[in-house]
């Protein structure tokens, strides 16, 4: 059964630094990863998607990568600031049987605070 | 435009009531979702419909129905729901059903089941 795993479970940094968050999974046969962006009491923000044959994905000051043979990802915020606060989620695409097409499974988030 | 409607946005009912949730996307997509999120917890599938068709229903109880009316519309018909039903509602759609595409999520309906 597919586990993802999110460290650290809360995060704070002062406003310009460069941060990593950590996403693991434990069954390398997945599809894709997704990273999310939610707001307290809001939807779900897709920031990236990284497909299995890929390294990495890059959208402004953000850098997701993938590294699927060790079930891990990264998700790097360069020059952080405070509207970075926030839950970040990753979500794997478990790649066995067609019963799991269309299936995401969570981490629990890393929730962020960047002090100003 | 990569956008998810939800209506409405907040809904309290009782637990005799009967009320439907409704999510609404125009971006073309084939794959509509439900999800259930939980304070301070991940969001969990509750159903999946490709091309209008329901495909993984998570075991979800019956007092939750889906229905897709329409490739663009997707309903959650609520019915005796229970307190712990309590949660943020969370629709989503992607390009179709394959795992290589992503999924697009709204901003959600939080019930008060009381």
């Amino acid at each position: 059964k597919q586990e993802v795993t999110q460290i650290p479970a809360a995060l704070s940094v002062p406003e310009g630094e460069n941060l990593v968050l950590n996403c693991s999974f434990t069954d390398s046969a997945i599809y894709n990863l997704q990273w999310f962006r939610q707001d307290p009491g809001k939807g779900l923000t897709s920031l990236l998607l990284i497909q299995s044959s890929q390294r990495e994905q890059t959208s402004g000051r953000l850098n997701a990568s993938l590294d699927k043979s060790s079930g891990r990802s990264t998700l790097y915020i360069a020059a952080s600031q405070p509207g970075d606060s926030a839950t970040y989620l990753c979500a794997v695409s478990p790649g066995h049987g067609s019963s799991n097409t269309g299936k995401l499974i969570f981490g629990q988030g890393t929730t962020l605070q960047v002090k100003p | 435009d990569t956008e998810v409607t939800q209506t409405p946005k907040h809904l309290v009912m009782g637990m005799t009531n009967k009320k439907s949730l409704k999510c609404e996307q125009h971006m073309g997509h084939r794959a509509m979702y439900w999800y259930k999120q939980k304070a301070k917890k991940p969001p969990e599938l509750m159903f999946v419909y490709s091309y209008e068709k329901l495909s993984i229903n998570e075991s979800v109880p019956s007092r939750f129905s889906p229905e897709c009316p329409n490739s663009s519309l997707l309903n959650l018909h609520l019915h005796a729901l229970q307190p712990e039903d309590s949660a943020l509602y969370l629709c989503a759609s992607s390009q179709g059903r394959w795992d290589s595409y992503e999924q697009y999520f709204g901003p959600g309906t939080r019930l008060t089941v009381t």
